[in-house]
């Protein structure tokens, strides 16, 4: 079965500054992996599919990179709001599977 | 607007059942595929089950097969989750979510605000 790691577990970035989070695959997901955001209370958003497309409404200081087993999502200056938890999901492989996390907090 | 409502958590006790809820509107449910994702607390996202536009196909995690049934009424715009044969394990928040719009899309755009389950006795 295919395993998705996320890293790291926790980043610590400043408002304003581009935050990098990790996604990789144990075997090829090709481009089909997702990306959501979860603030705490609340349900997941999607932000990004087709691990580059952004979805509707998501802001352009979100792009997601990346095919086969590596995987990027890059947040290009942190707004207030984006701290949260980030989650990817590969959808390439039966059944649906996400990554365990990254939560990304202020420093 | 697209939005999803989920209802009929609650607490029930090791072996019980229960029987979820979600109603769509701001969109042609009928033509959509849609899932309930699952999340423990303080835990991650797990697909649970999934039920094709026409109800005619459905897939579970293997957690849950056999003891949770998925289905849709298409014309009531509402999707439903039978979950018989309780577990401590089953707590969580359910989530309905719909489908992105092409066959093979297994990623999900809407997300309904979820609805608790506790199983516990």
């Amino acid at each position: 079965e295919i395993v998705m790691t996320q890293s790291p577990a926790t980043l610590s970035v400043s408002p304003g500054e581009r935050a990098t989070l990790s996604c990789r695959a144990s075997q090829s997901v090709s481009s089909n992996l997702a990306w959501y955001q979860q603030k705490p209370g609340q349900a997941p958003r999607l932000l990004i599919y087709g691990a580059s497309t952004r979805a509707t409404g998501i802001p352009a200081r979100f792009s997601g990179s990346g095919s086969g087993t590596e995987f990027t999502l890059t947040i290009s200056s942190l707004q207030s709001e984006d701290f949260a938890v980030y989650y990817c999901q590969q959808y390439n492989n039966w059944p649906p599977l996400f990554g365990q996390g990254t939560k990304l907090e202020i420093k | 607007e697209v939005q999803l409502v989920e209802s009929g958590g609650g607490l029930v006790q090791p072996g019980g059942s229960l029987r979820l809820s979600c109603a769509a509107s701001g969109f042609t449910f009928s033509s959509y595929w849609m899932h309930w994702v699952r999340q423990a607390p303080g835990k991650g996202l797990v697909w649970v089950s999934r039920i094709n536009s026409d109800g005619s196909s459905t897939s579970y995690a293997d957690s849950v097969k056999g003891r949770f049934t998925i289905s849709r009424d298409n014309a009531k715009n509402t999707l439903y989750l039978q979950m018989n044969s309780l577990r401590a394990e089953d707590t969580a928040v359910y989530y309905c979510a719909r489908a992105g719009p092409d066959y093979g899309d297994y990623y999900f755009d809407y997300w309904g605000q979820g609805t608790l389950v506790t199983v516990s006795s």
